[in-house]
């Protein structure tokens, strides 16, 4: 097992279009979740899976994200119509049920050009 | 709300200092707090959880105390070193699922 893994690590996108990131949680791991971060802060929480069941959103995601697991595996993470205010690292982590430490992928930083 | 607060925000020392974070919280109502290390443009690297019915956790030079009661937590680095470059930041687990993070501290050991 390789831990927690997120692709892209890097996408550049223009102003209003789609994007898509994905994230492989560790194998085994019911829980997932999302955060953003931008520069100089620390990570904020933006909503998280058990299983394939999405249980809780932040403020912060707007209309314009969505977010699934379907199959209580992988994640995706969409954003419609990227603002440049959209522009952070954005951050997967998943822990076991019942465990305390939430391990984290390394980023997918988005730049809304 | 929860509130997360870290000071320094940034901190230069020269290699083989002893040296403490600072981390703040406004909820005692926390179920662990977690130190965290990030290096630049990477993902994060849990350093130390420490349960909120214990005082401190040690791993290596590492040390990180919990006073729950006062809202308040600390990460001491002995014998510092340039890899412990990177930026360090404290999350609190209130049971709502997510981590609560304070915005870091960024820490330069000058070889």
């Amino acid at each position: 097992d390789t831990g927690v893994s997120q692709d892209p690590r890097h996408k550049i996108t223009k102003r209003g279009q789609n994007v898509t990131f994905r994230c492989d949680p560790i194998s085994e791991h019911n829980r997932l979740y999302w955060y953003r971060q931008t520069l100089g802060q620390g990570p904020e929480f933006l909503t998280y899976f058990q299983n394939e069941a999405q249980l809780e959103k932040s403020r912060l995601l707007s209309d314009r994200f969505s977010a699934e697991r379907p199959k209580g595996s992988f994640s995706t993470l969409e954003i419609q119509r990227t603002e440049q205010g959209d522009s952070a690292m954005y951050l997967c982590a998943s822990r076991l049920e019942g465990a305390n430490i939430q391990y984290f992928g390394a980023g997918t930083r988005l730049s809304v050009l | 709300k929860q509130e997360v607060t870290q000071i320094p925000a940034a901190l230069s020392v020269p290699e083989g200092e002893n040296l403490v974070l600072n981390c703040s919280f406004t909820d005692s109502a926390i179920y662990n707090l977690q130190w965290f290390r990030q290096d630049p443009g990477k993902g994060l690297t849990s350093l130390l959880l420490i349960q909120s019915s214990q005082r401190e956790q040690t791993s290596g030079r590492l040390n990180a105390s919990l006073d729950k009661s006062s809202g308040r937590s600390t990460l001491y680095i002995a014998a510092s070193q340039p890899g412990d470059s990177a930026t360090y930041l404290c999350a609190v687990d209130t049971g709502r699922r997510a981590l609560t993070f304070g915005s870091g501290t960024r820490l330069q050991v000058q070889p």
